[in-house]
């Protein structure tokens, strides 16, 4: 079956420093990809999602391209606030319409 | 707001207690999913539903069942809690006959088995 792979963390940076966070895939067929958002005490948001190879999504100044060819699709973002503290969650659609969700990886920001 | 609702919000059970979490979805989505989801552990599918009167176990099903007479409510019981079930609970939904847009997330049910 479908399975994500997310670096573990936590990850500390100070404000304005670039993050990263690796995600990679295995799958059958072509899936649909996704970051998903928790903040501190609620449910998940969706940050941004990617269809098909090549796809770029985008939301909030975080970015994320879907890349066949190394079966990853890494979030960034170039600045990060305070405010982006959270849990971040990098998933698969699946094949059987069941999802796939990483660990998750914590972000933590400094001022 | 259109959206997930789950009920109750915070819960406390002694061992061996039964309850039940309800989710309510107002989207008309056909899709209905329950998790568990622990430090550490990440999001662990429980049971899903792909329809009114269907359900199906996902990745932890052991001591749970699921209901979904209606389209709108999935339901989650618990018939003898353990300790083993103190966890955060999130409910979501989706839809694909229009094309995949992510799932929604209710706010999420924190049990403590004490």
């Amino acid at each position: 079956g479908n399975s994500v792979t997310q670096m573990e963390g936590p990850v500390t940076l100070s404000e304005e420093a670039f993050l990263t966070i690796n995600c990679t895939y295995t799958a059958t067929g072509y899936p649909s990809l996704f970051w998903y958002v928790q903040y501190p005490g609620e449910g998940l948001q969706l940050l941004l999602k990617a269809t098909k190879a090549d796809d770029k999504g985008s939301n909030k100044g975080f970015e994320a391209t879907y890349r066949k060819e190394t079966t990853s699709f890494h979030l960034e973002k170039g600045s990060v606030q305070v405010s982006d503290s959270a849990v971040y969650f990098c998933g698969d659609m699946g094949g059987s319409y069941i999802p796939t969700f990483g660990r998750g990886t914590s972000l933590i920001v400094h001022p | 707001n259109a959206g997930v609702t789950q009920t109750p919000k915070f819960r406390v059970l002694k061992t061996g207690q039964s309850m039940t979490l309800l989710c309510a979805q107002d989207m008309n989505h056909e899709y209905m999913y329950w998790y568990r989801q622990d430090p550490g552990m990440g999001l662990r599918l429980i049971h899903y539903s792909v329809g009114e009167g269907t359900t199906a176990k996902g990745e932890v099903p052991d001591g749970y069942n699921v209901s979904r007479l209606k389209k709108q409510n999935f339901l989650l019981g618990l018939e003898s809690a353990a300790p083993s079930q103190t966890s955060v609970y999130f409910c979501a939904s989706t839809d694909y006959r229009q094309g995949f847009y992510g799932y929604t997330f209710g706010s999420g049910t924190r049990l403590t088995v004490v």
